[in-house]
């Protein structure tokens, strides 16, 4: 188990809705990736916050955004929802920009109907 | 965008037996990792290998690197239930760059 929280674990949402997700860091670490799996593929990398600043982004749509905590604990925003949206949402920490040391939270279920 | 893919799809192996997982990327890495994931649930770091190391082991995983063919290698011995799970292949090109997951292979180890 890795010191990376999330929630909700699941969540049901409708299309054109908008959706919070949350995530801890562990313990030291100051950057916070997110990923979005669709079922059966790989993650794909949305962004990467450190200190507090978007620090990179995916090919993902101005309707994802997210924040960054002085605490380092992070938040993803999707708006006006789509079905394609339903996913597994997976948030990582790591020291520094070092994503060669990602410690993954166990994801939240996103279902969009 | 996926960076390549894992070979097989998916894999059914009897307990006991080796299990081999290929992975194939498309542009220069800095390193290459392999990660574990159970039921749709968060990833596990198995193993990292750079750039230029061309074997690594840790308990029973062996993964192997071929920058000239740009692929990768991951072997579980002597398999056990307990090991199925989806395997994905992840690289970066500086360290610093997102990581870029293949598709994974999925592993069923049948008692």
């Amino acid at each position: 188990e890795t010191g990376v929280t999330q929630s909700p674990t699941h969540l049901i949402k409708t299309r054109g809705q908008q959706v919070t997700l949350r995530c801890s860091s562990q313990s030291g670490h100051n950057t916070v990736s997110w990923y979005q799996q669709a079922l059966g593929q790989g993650p794909q990398f949305i962004f990467q916050y450190y200190r507090e600043e978007e620090n990179g982004r995916g090919n993902f749509p101005p309707r994802f955004s997210g924040l960054q905590f002085p605490n380092y604990s992070s938040e993803l925003n999707v708006n006006a929802l789509e079905l394609d949206d339903s996913a597994l949402y997976l948030c990582a920490s790591s020291t520094g920009q070092r994503t060669y040391e990602q410690y993954f939270g166990p994801g939240t279920r996103l279902t969009v109907t | 965008s996926q960076q390549g893919e894992e070979d097989p799809q998916a894999l059914s192996i009897q307990e006991g037996e080796n299990a081999t997982m290929n992975c194939s990327y498309k542009t220069s890495i800095n390193n290459l990792q392999w990660y574990r994931q159970n039921s749709g649930r968060g990833l596990v770091h198995l193993i990292l290998i750079r750039s230029n190391e061309r074997e690594k082991h840790s308990g029973r995983l062996r993964v192997t690197l071929d920058t000239s063919k740009k692929s990768s290698s991951l072997l579980i011995t002597a398999s056990r239930a307990a090991d199925t799970a989806s395997y994905f292949c992840a690289t970066d090109d500086s360290g610093n760059t997102p990581l870029v997951f293949g598709k994974g292979t999925r592993l069923s180890v049948i008692a």
